[in-house]
């Protein structure tokens, strides 16, 4: 049973470059959610797709942007990068059907992005 | 909005010894779910126990318990027997259970250490 899976698992980028992380939720899941990580922080909602639309958005800006695909992969783009980006991009994938269940939204290893 | 506290950056454990990781969380809602996810070095995040606020009985997973104070909001977390591998950054977070899609709130974090 595949898990999800992020990539890529590292990356660096200067400010004011665009950057996409993508990630394939865990089988048979099809909503998938977006967390940023600051250093010894909790994470902090991003956005959620689900049906290849864009469900509810955290307080992030309109730099942070996203999509999923029919086969309910989905990918992260942050334009603009600034410094204060950096950080560890989590990736959730959870099953529809649980949502009035509280569905267990099962993370990915994300991806560690550095902004210099 | 919900909001969840570890008051507790720090703990650490004797190999073999039991540990109390602490979580409070605020909130107007009588619905809810509340987790407790681990997240090794390796970076995944990892659900350990969660537990459902209309439920009594308090939450058990192997060496891992909850106990559950809904009316003081409290959600701590005990790891009985700790093993080397129990060490890793412990989150506590909250979900609401009303319509809509909620998303996870998390809390700072415990770090846990176990002492051979």
């Amino acid at each position: 049973d595949a898990g999800v899976t992020q990539s890529p698992t590292h990356l660096i980028k200067t400010r004011g470059q665009q950057v996409t992380l993508r990630c394939s939720p865990k089988s048979g899941h099809d909503t998938v959610s977006w967390y940023q990580q600051a250093l010894g922080q909790g994470p902090q909602f991003i956005f959620q797709y689900y049906e290849e639309e864009e469900r509810q958005r955290g307080n992030f800006p309109d730099r942070f942007s996203g999509h999923q695909f029919p086969n309910y992969s989905s990918e992260l783009n942050v334009n603009a990068l600034l410094l204060g980006d950096s950080a560890l991009y989590l990736c959730a994938s959870s099953l529809e059907w649980d949502r009035g269940r509280g569905e267990t939204q099962y993370f990915g290893p994300g991806t560690r992005l550095l902004v210099l | 909005a919900q909001t969840v506290t570890q008051s507790q950056p720090e703990m650490s454990v004797q190999e073999a010894e039991t540990v109390t990781l602490s979580c409070t969380y605020d909130t107007s809602e009588s619905d809810y779910y509340l987790f407790w996810y681990k997240q090794p070095p390796s970076r995944q995040m990892i659900l350990v126990i969660r537990q459902e606020a209309y439920k009594q009985q308090n939450a058990t997973e192997n060496r891992f318990s909850v106990n559950f104070q809904k009316a003081a909001k409290s959600f701590s977390l005990k790891i009985s027997d700790s093993q080397l591998g129990d060490a890793a950054m412990y989150f506590c977070a909250y979900r609401s259970a009303g319509s809509g899609n909620t998303p996870l709130v998390f809390g700072k974090g415990t770090r846990l250490s176990v002492i051979a």
